[in-house]
Order: structure tokens, then C-alpha cells, then sequence
């Protein structure tokens, strides 16, 4: 089983600041980690994976997340946030054996504020 | 278009009452994903469909809830006898494979309330 913590339910920042979003996991086996965004009134979409290979992870709209594993963190960062990037953030979890993509453990979600 | 479509998007039932939430995934994807949100929390899985068959049942929270997918594509995901714990948004979600290389897609979620 796994388990995803968002240390920070809130991060407000101000427009062009960088901004750092925090995940921790915990599994008793490999994971995959994700991030999601989800807009007001939208659907969860694809921010970035970690599969594999390198631990910097680079998404879309400027993102990218780094893998720990002696940390067992995911943080996801951007180094300038525009007021677009307002939304709530959700780090998520699998298993990376066959049977386990797909089914998801989502941390609570970080609401993103960017202020003018 | 071309997204995951879930229906209705927003329902108010009556305690006790049957409910049924529609999911209809991208064209040509086989695997199918439903997920529950309650207010403040992350989405939680219910249940996994490869093709027609429930591959992973283990995220439904007791016999009250069923979901089905007769022919691979559309799913239904029904709630027997609902109680006023069952308010949530449902999420569905698709992806072309069960592969770690296909983008996990979901839609928008259908708004449940129970009073």
C-alpha cells in the first residue's frame, strides 16, 4: 500500500516568484509518482510522471518535479508562476508493477494562489 | 469532444434513492478508472475495467456500489440505496492501455448529493 503526503494544503506567492510545491510518499514497493492540476471547474491533468531514468522530471507549462528516493520526495517546482497557474495541485502514487498503474493514491492537494 | 464525458454532471438525490453515473472514455481506450472525491480530499480509486471486465474491484467501499462496462467502451457506475456519505464528485478516467507509457486522461466528474 501507499500513502502521499501534501505538506502545504495552501501556498499563496506573488506573480513571477518562484514557487516550490512539497510531496512526500511511502510505499513498501517501486512507485511511479505524478503530478495533476486541476482548474476550476475542470478535470485532473497530466502535469508530469516519474517512471524511470533521471530523477528531474520536466512538464508542461514550465514545471518540474524532482525524485528522492532517500527522501522519499516528489517536490514540484516552477521557477516563475504566472496568475494562469492558479489551481489546486495534487501529487499522486502507483505501484510499478503490472497490476498497479492506474490505480492511483492521491496526497490532499495544494490550493496555488498567485497574486498580482 | 474528444475528452472523457461524464453524465450528469451534477445529481441531488434522496437518501435511499438509486443512482446511476455514466462514463464515456476516449475512443479506443481500453483501460477504464473510477475514482471518488469528497470535499478536501484527493480523488480515491474505486474501481479498474480492462476492456469489459472489472480487473480491480478493491476501492468500492461496501455492496452498495456496482459498476459495469458490457462493451468496453461505455461504463456505468451504479450506487444502490445511497446514504448522505456518498456525496462526492466521481471521477472516471481512461487511458489507451494499462501501461505506464499511456497519459492517464479524466474528465470532468459527476457531482453527487445526497440529502
Amino acid at each position: 500500500a501507499q500513502s502521499v503526503t501534501q505538506l502545504d494544503s495552501q501556498v499563496p506567492v506573488f506573480e513571477e516568484a518562484p514557487v516550490e510545491l512539497r510531496c512526500n510518499y511511502s510505499s513498501s514497493v517501486s512507485v511511479y509518482l505524478f503530478w495533476y492540476v486541476q482548474y476550476p471547474n475542470q478535470g485532473l491533468q497530466l502535469l508530469l510522471k516519474y517512471l524511470s531514468g533521471s530523477t528531474l522530471v520536466k512538464g508542461i507549462n514550465g514545471f518540474e518535479a524532482e525524485f528522492n528516493k532517500s527522501q522519499t520526495s516528489f517536490h514540484l517546482r516552477k521557477p516563475s508562476v504566472h496568475i494562469s497557474d492558479t489551481a489546486e495541485y495534487f501529487c499522486a502514487v502507483s505501484g510499478s508493477g503490472g497490476t498497479s498503474y492506474g490505480k492511483l493514491t492521491f496526497g490532499q492537494g495544494t490550493i496555488l494562489t498567485v497574486h498580482p | 469532444g474528444a475528452g472523457v464525458s461524464q453524465t450528469p454532471s451534477n445529481k441531488v438525490t434522496e437518501k435511499g434513492k438509486y443512482v446511476e453515473l455514466r462514463c464515456d472514455p476516449i475512443s479506443g481506450h481500453t483501460a477504464l478508472y473510477w475514482y471518488r472525491q469528497s470535499l478536501g480530499q484527493g480523488p480515491e480509486f474505486l474501481i479498474y475495467f480492462q476492456g469489459t471486465g472489472a480487473a480491480d474491484d478493491s476501492g468500492l467501499p461496501n455492496d452498495r456500489f456496482f459498476a459495469v462496462r458490457p462493451e468496453g467502451s461505455v461504463s456505468t457506475l451504479k450506487i444502490q440505496r445511497t446514504e448522505r456519505g456518498d456525496s462526492a464528485v466521481y471521477l472516471c478516467a481512461s487511458s489507451l492501455e494499462r501501461s505506464p507509457g499511456n497519459t492517464i486522461y479524466f474528465g470532468e466528474g459527476s457531482w453527487l448529493t445526497v440529502v
